[in-house]
């Protein structure tokens, strides 16, 4: 199994300023994801994160507004730049681990 | 601790079958109840449960949330090899923070 934990669990941020998440897991994962999820509805995936590689980006999302870094096994970030009121979401980071995806417990965020 | 438990972890059926998923939790500060399907990558959003006793339906699945047992069911009738997939449970807290089960990996045969 793998528990994730994020930081912040939420943040009330204004236009144009950026955020960073901070992804941690219990273990050590190859493949890292980030996702966008507006309330009730399902899952967007943003992007998959491999240690020692580029992060790879679904269509609609790029890399300067939502800049990945993944420096170990254990760890990810994913930044929310130049943010807006559209950006308003639960950005929820999951892992891989044996043939089980994880979730983790959300970042709710808020932009005025 | 909080935490969702979802049963069974995985389930093989045939078509035309119907099946009950489970999820029971113990979370402080309960606010709603959510279950997923996974097919791919995203999850994708079923149901929404807050208060006990009223089935949510769509289709052949249904939902019903027992907040004095602390536990919801997903009911699935007719089964489809298309319904083949992870369900997963998870609870929301009151700081809009998700509690995860593990989910029930529904396999159904032709």
């Amino acid at each position: 199994s793998a528990v994730i934990s994020q930081k912040p669990s939420r943040d009330i941020c204004q236009r144009g300023t950026s955020l960073t998440i901070q992804c941690q897991v219990d273990s050590q994962v190859t493949m890292m994801f980030w996702y966008r999820q507006q309330p009730g509805q399902s899952l967007t995936l943003i992007a998959t994160a491999n240690q020692g590689s580029e992060a790879t980006y679904e269509s609609g999302f790029v890399i300067d507004k939502f800049p990945i870094s993944r420096p170990n096994l254990t760890f990810s970030t994913l930044t929310v730049s130049n943010m807006s009121p559209e950006d308003s979401s639960i950005y929820l980071c999951s892992v891989e681990s044996g043939d089980t995806q994880y979730f983790g417990p959300g970042t709710r965020l808020t932009v005025l | 601790e909080d935490k969702v438990v979802q049963s069974p972890l995985s389930l093989v059926v045939h078509e035309g079958d119907t099946v009950t998923l489970n999820c029971s939790y113990e979370v402080t500060n309960f606010r709603s109840l959510l279950w997923y399907k996974q097919e791919k990558k995203a999850p994708t959003f079923l149901f929404m449960l807050t208060s006990s006793g009223i089935e949510k339906k769509s289709g052949r699945l249904s939902s019903i949330l027992d907040k004095k047992e602390l536990f919801s069911i997903l009911n699935i009738t007719a089964t489809q090899t298309g319904d083949s997939a992870v369900y997963l449970c998870a609870v929301e807290d009151s700081n809009y923070q998700l509690i995860w089960g593990a989910g029930t990996k529904l396999i159904i045969k032709p």
